[in-house]
Parts: C-alpha cells; sequence; structure tokens
C-alpha cells in the first residue's frame, strides 16, 4: 500500500543553519506529495507541494523536488529562522480533491534557537 | 485559500459525557469530510470519511458507535464523542474537500481532555 517514511526528529538547529527533513514514499502510480507544518495547538497547513515528477514545490525559503527515481521528497531551507519551530509532516495523496486520502509520514519536528 | 472554522479549539469533559465538534467551510461547499486524530508527538490518523447525506465510512478500529459522524450539509459536519473517557484524550483535525481547490485545507483542530 502507499506509505510516507520521514527522518525521526526533533530536529534542533540554530538560527540561519541549513535545514534538510528527508521523506521517502511508497506508492503505486504518481502520487501527488505535500509538505505540511504544524504550528503547536493548530491544525495543519499546506507549505509546499508538486504533482507530477521532477517539480519542485517552494514556498516561505523552502523546497522540495519530486524525485521519482528516488522516490522522494525532501524538504530544504538554507536559513532557518526561530518562527520555523513547528512540525513538518510529508504526504502523498493519488486524488487529492476526489475523495483521495492524505497519507502522513509521522511528522518531524523542528526546533530553531537563537 | 479555502476558509475552514473547527469549534471548539479546546474543550474539558467529564468522564461519561458527550462531545461534539463542529467543522465548517466557510466559502465552499464540502461534498466529502475526512476527520482525524492525533495524539502527541504522532501524525495524523484518519478516523472516518463521510460524504454530504450519506453515512461515514469508519477506518479500521475506529468504533462508529462512540464517534458519531453527520455530514448533513455541505458547509457542516460534527464529530460527537459519546461516553467520553480520557483514553479519548487527543486532538480532533477536520479536512473538507470540495469545489475546485487543488490543495487540502485542514480545520484548527479541537484538544479535548476528558478527566
Amino acid at each position: 500500500g502507499n506509505s510516507v517514511t520521514q527522518m525521526e526528529g526533533p530536529v534542533t538547529l540554530s538560527e540561519e543553519a541549513f535545514l534538510t527533513i528527508n521523506c521517502t514514499y511508497t506508492a503505486t502510480g504518481y502520487p501527488s506529495l505535500f509538505w505540511y507544518v504544524q504550528y503547536p495547538g493548530e491544525g495543519l497547513q499546506l507549505l509546499l507541494k508538486a504533482t507530477k515528477a521532477d517539480d519542485k514545490g517552494s514556498n516561505k525559503g523552502f523546497e522540495a523536488t519530486y524525485r521519482k527515481e528516488t522516490t522522494s521528497f525532501h524538504l530544504e531551507k538554507g536559513s532557518v529562522q526561530v518562527s520555523d519551530s513547528a512540525v513538518y509532516f510529508c504526504a502523498l495523496s493519488r486524488s487529492l480533491n476526489q475523495g483521495g486520502k492524505l497519507i502522513f509520514g509521522q511528522g518531524t519536528e523542528l526546533s530553531v534557537k537563537p | 485559500g479555502a476558509v475552514v472554522s473547527q469549534h471548539p479549539s479546546w474543550v474539558i469533559c467529564k468522564s461519561g459525557t458527550s462531545v461534539k465538534i463542529e467543522c465548517r467551510s466557510l466559502d465552499f461547499q464540502a461534498t466529502t469530510m475526512f476527520w482525524y486524530r492525533q495524539f502527541p508527538k504522532q501524525s495524523l490518523m484518519l478516523m472516518a470519511t463521510s460524504n454530504e447525506g450519506s453515512k461515514a465510512t469508519y477506518e479500521q478500529g475506529v468504533e462508529k458507535d462512540k464517534f458519531l459522524i453527520n455530514h448533513a450539509s455541505l458547509t457542516l459536519s460534527t464529530l460527537t464523542v459519546t461516553s467520553a473517557h480520557p483514553e479519548d484524550s487527543s486532538f480532533y483535525i477536520c479536512r473538507p474537500e470540495g469545489g475546485l481547490y487543488t490543495e487540502a485545507f485542514f480545520g484548527q483542530g479541537t484538544r479535548l481532555t476528558v478527566v
């Protein structure tokens, strides 16, 4: 079945450090891939997405490239800020907005220290 | 993006009582509603999926008589936790889906604490 695996957290970085959160997936066909962010006590917000191989999603300095050959969608940011502290979820869906399920990874907690 | 309103944001209740959580899609018609629960430091687990006007489909291991889902209109769905127990304490999140959006929008979540 479809699944998503993320690197375990928590990840603790100093401000302005480089961030990578690994995400790999298992799926049949060509799913869409997403990164969601969850700030404490809140629901999830879409951070970025990619819908086909080699697409690069980007938002707020974060980037992720859909790599079909390695079934990966790693999240990167060149210089993190304290305000980026949150939990990040990688997810996939075969048919979003058609009643399709979102499959989530386990989440990676990021803590950025000043 | 779409506007989703989930209430209450937090609730404390006594064991044995029932709690209702509302999820509204304010600017689109939600033909499908997904309800998730999230334990501390864990991912979201899908509990059930409902289509407007139909009975919900529950994921394996989720008690349908305990977690009552009503999706009677295209803008409102409710999740009622019946006869709540401390082990039901969790963070519950809704995700309405519909319209022309190609991304998912979530409610703000409800922190339920059963004492």
